[in-house]
């Protein structure tokens, strides 16, 4: 089983809304990323967090920011967006073990809107 | 800096002809070379990881080779199941950072 759950699937939200994004996997993976997607572009690198510890920032801004609460879950709590924020945002997790170390497994992203 | 170019940008093939994607890569010290594949709005999937030139994977109707400049990722009678948009990714560094290409769009038509 290689599964990233996100939820939630949609979110709509204005400009001076909270919201958080969830993503949780149980295959015992030690590394959970977020990428930010536009359309018709690849996934950009926005976070990484390796045994729970913030290892990459992608110059990220700060109206964007992530939590690890456990090895299973990481958030993205969102504050004050910007309509160009509007995005699928994908959660991935990968092994960190000897073998097969490197692979990215998906969610299904958050397609979040900004009005 | 590490680039990924990805072609064609789109691919349209009948069911049952065979064609190649083209990944080419300039990075420094590559760890990794992965493929996925993303159908619309969701997230890309998983298909090979190739490490060292040379080495081959093989899934069904899909295989994926490896040079010390590019990948290919050969489609064998290909069906409309196959259309989605495939993702090349290099992972160099210490990190876990994966640089993606911009992706091919195929199409296969019945």
């Amino acid at each position: 089983d290689t599964e990233v759950t996100q939820t939630p699937k949609h979110l709509v939200m204005g400009m001076t809304n909270k919201k958080s994004l969830k993503c949780e996997q149980h295959m015992g993976h030690r590394a959970m990323y977020w990428y930010k997607q536009k359309a018709k572009k690849p996934p950009e690198l926005m976070f990484v967090y390796s045994y729970e510890k913030l290892s990459i920032n992608e110059s990220v801004p700060s109206r964007f920011s992530p939590e690890c609460p456990n090895s299973s879950l990481l958030n993205l709590h969102l504050h004050a967006l910007q309509p160009e924020d509007s995005a699928l945002y994908l959660c991935a997790s990968s092994p960190l073990t000897a073998i097969a170390k490197n692979i990215q497994y998906f969610g299904a992203g958050t397609r979040l809107s900004v009005l | 800096e590490d680039q990924v170019t990805q072609s064609p940008e789109a691919l349209r093939l009948q069911e049952g002809e065979s064609s190649s994607l083209n990944c080419s890569y300039t990075v420094s010290g590559l760890r990794g070379l992965f493929w996925y594949r993303q159908d619309p709005g969701k997230g890309p999937e998983f298909l090979f990881t190739l490490y060292s030139a040379g080495e081959e994977k093989e899934k069904e109707r899909l295989k994926a080779t490896l040079t010390k400049k590019e990948s290919f990722l050969h489609i064998t009678a290909p069906k409309p199941e196959d259309s989605a948009t495939y993702l090349c990714a290099v992972q160099t560094g210490g990190g876990n950072k994966l640089t993606f290409g911009t992706g091919t769009q195929l199409k296969v038509e019945l």
